[in-house]
């Protein structure tokens, strides 16, 4: 089972509707879970972090975490073709040793909004 | 204030060759690590910096190192490069390094072509 795993997709939507992506992670103690937005040829950027169980809200974007499901969303309301891109789901590791704090990426959930 | 910079932002060597890639991080961060991204994939994590010391290592090969200097910039050096080392190399900063909450932000990355 990988550490963190997304669909890849590709996940279209029409401009304006609400695009979920999803996650799910493998370590039970995790503890931090952040999402990037990658453009194409660009590098990630960060827009949710969440830390705690529930619903987390910033503008369109709502991130949800259940740590008992081990899984983690991010929802995009009313989806712009601007927000195309790939979304990057990553865990820090919490375990010790030579890789403690290091982020795992999953592959990434391409999302394209059409007009 | 700046962000992450890399340097440079495109590199073509040929197999053999040694390569080094320059990271500044964001001022007053004193945490920087290393992923490589290939096509397709999340960035996998290579090394991590705090107060010049190691603190964290993937999974490459020896032929990959790195170092962090005392105003905190990094370097890393990849030997005896090899074709499946082209990727795009990302630098990411963090204000300290081995806290589970600790969000990494990601300069522009460095395109390495190996031929």
């Amino acid at each position: 089972q990988k550490e963190v795993e997304q669909n890849s997709g590709p996940l279209s939507v029409p401009e304006g509707a609400i695009a979920s992506l999803n996650c799910t992670y493998s370590d039970r103690v995790s503890q931090s879970f952040f999402w990037y937005r990658q453009y194409s040829g660009k590098s990630p950027e960060l827009i949710m972090s969440i830390y705690s169980n529930g619903d987390k809200e910033d503008g369109r974007f709502t991130a949800q975490l259940n740590k008992a499901s081990q899984y983690v969303s991010l929802l995009i309301r009313d989806s712009q073709p601007s927000d195309s891109a790939t979304y990057l789901c990553a865990v820090p590791r919490s375990a010790g040793g030579t890789s403690y704090g290091k982020l795992t990426f999953g592959q990434g959930t391409i999302l394209t909004v059409h007009p | 204030d700046a962000g992450v910079t890399q340097s440079p932002t495109h590199l073509i060597k040929t197999r053999g060759q040694h390569v080094t890639l320059r990271c500044s991080p964001i001022s007053g961060h004193k945490s920087v690590s290393w992923y490589q991204q290939v096509l397709g994939q999340g960035p996998q994590f290579i090394f991590q910096y705090y107060e010049k010391e190691e603190r964290g290592r993937g999974n490459f090969p020896d032929r990959f190192s790195a170092r962090q200097f005392p105003n905190y910039s990094s370097e890393l050096n990849v030997n005896a490069l090899l074709l499946g080392d082209s990727a795009l190399y990302l630098c990411a900063s963090s204000p300290r390094a081995g806290n589970l909450d600790n969000e990494q932000f990601f300069g522009p990355g460095t395109r390495l072509t190996v031929l």
